[in-house]
This record gives structure tokens, sequence and C-alpha cells, in this order.
């Protein structure tokens, strides 16, 4: 397998334009994760599926963030409008839930800057 | 939700000499307690982790161990090697509620830094 695959891997965009992230996790892993970056915050959990439903999307941080899983085999997250604090490194990872907390795969992220 | 404390920030090492990273957390329904390197460029990748029914494991050079009573559980890297130079990452997960995997609360990271 391919590991997850996150795309773009860097996007560059103007403050106010729409950012659309894509996620491919790991065929047969039916938990995917949203993670985002920065020095100053780490790691943050942003929203999780499982079996593509949203279970937890506590971690969005406004409206203007907004993802969705179509199928099991991808994933988008969506900005709308981007503004220059949503830069930061955009981590997709994908895991089997089963009887218990498995490995979580992480993808290679996608840098965004907000200009 | 739960709180997860990671030091030092920066842990600089002879090679050779041992690394510990120490990590706290704060829900004591925590069980699932993953350790993860980060090399510049990439995502974090999972070196080693721990359920709370054991108190330590070992995996070559590094282990880790738990201590549910206190809340906090550390990383140990023995023998280190100038590719052990990366960021790593505690995390701690809650039980499993039968509505999937739960995500994972994630320290602030520690760089480790390999002196030759």
């Amino acid at each position: 397998d391919a590991g997850v695959i996150q795309s773009p891997r860097h996007e560059v965009t103007e403050m106010g334009q729409e950012v659309t992230l894509r996620c491919k996790p790991i065929s047969g892993h039916n938990s995917l994760f949203w993670y985002r970056q920065t020095m100053m915050r780490g790691l943050e959990l942003l929203i999780y599926f499982n079996n593509n439903v949203p279970i937890d999307d506590s971690g969005m941080p406004e409206d203007r963030f907004s993802a969705k899983m179509p199928n099991a085999s991808f994933s988008t997250l969506k900005i709308q409008p981007s503004e220059p604090r949503d830069s930061a490194v955009y981590f997709c990872a994908s895991s089997v839930s089963g009887t218990g907390n498995t490995e979580a795969f992480f993808g290679q992220g996608t840098r965004l800057t907000v200009v | 939700g739960e709180n997860v404390e990671q030091h030092p920030s920066t842990l600089s090492v002879q090679e050779g000499d041992s690394a510990v990273i120490k990590c706290t957390y704060s829900d004591s329904a925590s069980n699932y307690f993953p350790w993860y390197k980060q090399e510049l460029g990439k995502g974090p990748q999972l070196i080693i982790d721990i359920r709370s029914n054991v108190g330590e494991k070992k995996d070559q050079r590094i282990a880790v161990t738990l201590n549910k009573t206190a809340k906090h559980f550390s990383l140990h890297i023995t023998e280190t090697q100038p590719e052990d130079s990366a960021v790593y990452f505690c995390a701690a997960s809650p039980p499993y509620s039968g509505g999937g995997a739960d995500g994972l609360t994630f320290g602030k990271g520690t760089h480790l830094i390999i002196q030759p």
C-alpha cells in the first residue's frame, strides 16, 4: 500500500480564497483524522470520521472550516474563506478501529500558506 | 478533554548517551499512549506504544514506561545514534467507545538533537 496520500503537498493562496485539501486513507482503514500542526499549538485534532461518519468535530476552529468523507477512500478539508492565520501543515491520518485504539498512519501533510 | 504536557521541548545529547522524554496526561480514563517520531518534511510515524494494562514496553533501543497512578509516561532511547535526531511526540487516547478509534491528543513535541 502507498500509505495515506495527501494532495497537494504545498498550497499558496491569497486571503479570502477557498482552499481544498484532499486525503486518500489506507485501503481497509475505517477511521480518518485531520490534524493541523503549527509551531505555537503543535498537533491539533480538527475532526475525525469513523466509517465515513463524522464523530467529533469539536476541534474545527471556525465555521470557515468544513470536512467531508463521501466514501471510504476519500476525504476533503475545506477552508472558505482562508485567512493568514490558517497557515499551517495539515495532516490526514487513518487507522483501523475495532476493539481498541490502534496505530494512526499519517500522510506527508499539506503545507498551506495564506498570504 | 485530555491535556498532554511534554518535556523538555529541546534535548541535546552526545551520540551513544541515553535520552529521556517525559509526558503527563490529565484524563485518568486514557488507556493508550503512543510515541511518534517526525522527521523534517514528513508526517509523524509511530515508534512504540503502550496500553494502560502494561507498565513497561521495550523494543531494541527504545523503551516506554507508564505510571497510571501519577499519570505520566516516558520514552527512553539508549545508545543514541545520529538518525535518532528528530521531533518526538507523545500522545494519549481515551478508551474505545464503541463508535470507533478516537483521536489522539498530542504533546507539544521534543526536538531531540544527537551531537556527534
